[in-house]
């Protein structure tokens, strides 16, 4: 079963580095994800499509500061320079024929 | 630019039935799928269901839990895609985005729309 673990929350310090991890179920370390943020009261919007070689591509407008990667089952959002409007929920989702999944989502909060 | 702008929420008893259309701009309609995804309050998305281009014959798919109930459909004179909904329930309430498929099935996402089951 196509499943995506996340961790609940993260913290990190203003101007620091964090990485947040999204992990795909057994069997599923081949597959893409794409990497979503939800600011408070804001409706989603889309970070970045990051493949298994780690390479991504990042939607329109979407700073520098956020880049993906992975290593094995896992995938990774790091986000350097942390600024305040950073802290929101961060969702992973893949997808396969006729299904899509989302991670829990992880609360970032910026210290 | 790319839009995309639900509309036709509203409060509606369990049991009951809406549509929701999500109008969309700034890209070929046409040649997108378009995907619904949900959001209950305080929790996290839950993909609904979507539809393919024509190129892909329209095909749809739905999650578990709304197969059999909710219908995704879509007018491409009218770049607008909508997502029926029937029989729902309480627990449907939430805020429904539509989103556009491309290289993954959500890179942009409209503002949403709320939809509360509620008597």
């Amino acid at each position: 079963q196509l499943v995506l673990t996340q961790s609940p929350s993260a913290s990190a310090s203003l101007g620091a580095s964090v990485k947040l991890t999204c992990t795909l179920s057994s069997g599923h370390s081949s597959y893409a994800i794409a990497w979503h943020q939800q600011q408070p009261e804001k409706g989603p919007r889309y970070l970045m499509k990051l493949n298994s070689d780690g390479s991504h591509i990042k939607g329109d407008g979407i700073p520098d500061r956020f880049s993906g990667s992975s290593s094995g089952a896992e995938r990774y959002l790091t986000i350097s320079s942390l600024q305040s409007d950073d802290e929101a929920d961060y969702y992973c989702q893949t997808w396969d024929t006729g299904i899509v999944i989302f991670g829990g989502g992880t609360k970032l909060t910026v210290l | 630019e790319v839009q995309l702008v639900e509309s036709g929420g509203g409060l509606v008893q369990p049991g009951g039935s809406l549509k929701l259309s999500c109008a969309a701009s700034g890209f070929t309609f046409s040649d997108s799928a378009i995907h619904w995804v949900r959001q209950a309050s305080g929790e996290g998305l839950e993909w609904v269901g979507r539809i393919r281009s024509k190129g892909n014959n329209y095909a749809t798919a739905y999650a578990a839990s709304v197969k059999g109930r909710f219908t995704v459909s879509r007018d491409d004179s009218k770049n607008t895609a909508y997502l029926q909904m029937n029989s729902l329930k309480t627990e449907d309430t939430a805020v429904y985005y539509c989103t556009r498929g491309s290289n993954t099935p959500t890179d942009y996402w409209g503002q949403g729309t709320l939809v509360t089951v509620s008597s």
